[in-house]
Parts: structure tokens; C-alpha cells; sequence
């Protein structure tokens, strides 16, 4: 299993553009989420989504919006960038069953904006 | 309003004795808790985690204590080793309130020192 995967690494992009972050997961989780963290803030909730179909707002979710479609993605748009969303963003998932509540997380999107 | 705190950004702790690591939270509608475990580049790893219906959880060298009055919950490493070296991470949910969604302290860097 490779587990949560998120592509890129890395991006920069300049205000006012717009990109998808990539997030998938191959262990058939129900629960998926995005992730943000900055500097002294530990890592805030953006949106999640709790199976195909039905996403829902986190704490910071405005300037993103995501979907659902399939069980094993989730990905995070950027509709307009900003300079306040260079930010470490991680994708996790979680199943139900043993184990329930331990989210699994992907290795990040290192996202700058100009 | 941070509603889990980690009073601590930074812990360092001699190679082989006891780090602790502590947590507060203000939710009492909190029932669930975790902590994770961060090395730099990569995405927080699941370490531990204990019901409010517990006090102690233990795993190994990691010891989760929960005080439910003082909402208050801490993490014991012992022996520490050099491995240990990393962010960690306070989590807490309200899973039996149908809220599966993880708020995050803000960290603390633990140093083990050989």
C-alpha cells in the first residue's frame, strides 16, 4: 500500500493564479481532510469529507474548495491565490473499525505564493 | 481561540531519561486524544492516542495520562532516545458527539540530547 499520496512536493505560484493539490489514498478510508500549517499555528482544518459525495467546511476553508468524487481522491483547489496561503499542506485519511480516530497523513504540498 | 494548547514550543531532555510532554484543552465536549509525532518533510505519524473513558494509555516506551478535570493530558517518553528527536503533536475530537474532526495544538520540539 503506498498509503496517502499528494503531488507536488513543491509549488510557487503568483497571486491571482489558480492550482489543484493533489491527494490520494489506496487503503479505502471513508474520512479524508486537508490540513494547513504555519509557523506557530500547528495544523488547522480546511475541509474533510466523510465519503464520496459529502465534503464540509473546516476552520480556515475560505479560498479553497475541494470534491469528492471517488472514494480514494481528494483534491484541494486554490481558486485565486494569495500570498496568506503559502503554507505545508497535508492530505490524511482515516477508515473505521480498529484504529478509528488515527488519521494517516500524506508528506505534504509546500506551497508559495508571490 | 485555541481550544488545545501546548504551552511548551521546546523541551531538550538527556538520552535516556524521561521527556514529558503535556497538552490543555478548553472543549469539555473533547473525548478523544492523540498525539503525532513530526519529523521535518514528512507528515505527522499516528502515536498514541486515549479515550476520556480511560486515564493512562500506555505503548511501549509512550505513556498518554488524561486528567479530565484539570483538562489536561501529557505524554511520557521513557527512556528517551535520539530518535525521538521530532515535533510533537496534541490532538482532540469529539468523536462520541458524532465530530471526528482533529484540532491540533501547536507543537512542541523535543531535542533529546545524547
Amino acid at each position: 500500500n503506498a498509503g496517502v499520496t499528494q503531488t507536488p512536493k513543491f509549488q510557487v505560484l503568483k497571486t491571482g493564479q489558480s492550482m489543484t493539490l493533489q491527494c490520494a489514498q489506496d487503503m479505502n478510508h471513508e474520512y479524508m481532510s486537508w490540513y494547513r500549517q504555519d509557523p506557530g499555528m500547528g495544523l488547522r482544518l480546511i475541509h474533510y469529507s466523510v465519503g464520496a459525495g459529502i465534503t464540509d467546511q473546516g476552520e480556515v476553508p475560505n479560498g479553497y474548495n475541494v470534491s469528492r468524487s471517488t472514494t480514494e481522491d481528494f483534491p484541494l483547489r486554490l481558486l485565486s491565490a494569495a500570498p496568506s496561503q503559502t503554507s505545508v499542506y497535508f492530505c490524511a485519511s482515516m477508515g473505521r473499525g480498529a484504529g478509528w480516530g488515527e488519521q494517516f497523513f500524506g508528506p505534504g504540498t509546500r506551497l508559495t505564493v508571490l | 481561540d485555541q481550544q488545545v494548547k501546548q504551552n511548551s514550543p521546546s523541551l531538550s531532555v538527556q538520552e535516556g531519561r524521561i521527556s514529558i510532554l503535556n497538552c490543555d484543552y478548553t472543549n469539555s465536549m473533547f473525548d478523544y486524544f492523540l498525539w503525532y509525532k513530526k519529523y521535518p518533510a514528512e507528515g505527522p505519524t499516528f502515536l498514541i492516542s486515549i479515550s476520556s473513558i480511560k486515564d493512562k494509555n500506555e505503548d511501549g516506551r509512550f505513556t498518554v495520562f488524561l486528567n479530565k478535570s484539570a483538562k489536561h493530558l501529557s505524554l511520557h517518553i521513557v527512556p528517551s532516545q535520539p530518535g525521538d528527536s521530532a515535533v510533537y503533536f496534541c490532538a482532540a475530537s469529539a468523536r462520541n458527539f458524532g465530530n471526528e474532526k482533529l484540532t491540533f495544538g501547536t507543537g512542541t520540539r523535543l531535542t533529546i540530547i545524547p
